[in-house]
């Protein structure tokens, strides 16, 4: 099945900083891919997701570019804030046409004022 | 956008007992619903995958009787974690599929902690 490899982290920035969260996959064809925040003693919100090869999902200031020739989809915003602090997982789907997804590890996200 | 809702957000009960989680859609029908565990500082473990008025699906290694799922309606399913005990403590989240998207919706879910 396919699998996801992301930044474990724990990352630490000051406000306004760039970020970058890096995810990698392996997978059979072109699934869809996401990354999914948690916010501290909560569930899962989807952030952004892009469906194929050279799609820019964005949302809320952060990006991530599907890219088929470095399987990646990392995960930036030019300037975070104390609001984003959080843990992001990138996802995608077990197999194709499976609604199941497989999850990286996550990584924790602080950024102090 | 889609909501799930999850019910309750967090219980405490002795070891023994059996502890009823719900998970809803509120705004859509879910065809599926998943059900995972998360450890602190981990990812999420798929537990279970649930079709409304079908048996769940559960993943190698989770005990079926342990946890009981049940997908009655396309807006409703709970997990039953049986004779809780404290190793059964965990963040249990629900998600939902439906309305012709294949995007997953998460509930905000459920700390279980058992004495």
């Amino acid at each position: 099945g396919n699998s996801v490899t992301q930044m474990e982290g724990p990352v630490t920035l000051s406000e306004e900083a760039f970020l970058t969260i890096n995810c990698t996959y392996t997978a059979t064809g072109y699934p869809s891919l996401f990354w999914y925040v948690q916010y501290p003693g909560e569930g899962l919100q989807l952030l952004l997701k892009a469906t194929k090869a050279d799609d820019k999902g964005s949302n809320k200031g952060f990006e991530a570019t599907y890219r088929k020739e470095t399987t990646s989809f990392h995960l930036e915003k030019g300037s975070v804030q104390v609001s984003d602090s959080a843990v992001y997982f990138c996802a995608l789907p077990t197999q194709g046409g499976s609604e199941k997804l497989v999850f990286g590890k996550g990584t924790k996200l602080t950024v102090n004022p | 956008g889609a909501v799930v809702s999850q019910h309750p957000s967090w219980v405490i009960c002795k070891s023994g007992t059996s502890v009823k989680i719900e998970c809803r859609s509120l705004d859509f029908q879910a065809t599926t619903m998943f059900w995972y565990r998360q450890f602190p500082k981990q990812s999420l473990m798929l537990m279970a995958t649930s079709n409304e008025g079908s048996k769940a699906t559960y993943e190698q290694g989770v005990e079926k009787d342990k946890f009981l799922i049940n997908h009655a309606s396309l807006t409703l399913s709970t997990l039953t974690v049986t004779s809780a005990h404290p190793e059964d403590s965990s963040f249990y989240i629900c998600s939902a599929t439906g309305g012709g998207k294949n995007i997953q919706y998460f509930g905000a879910g459920t700390r279980l902690s058992v004495l």
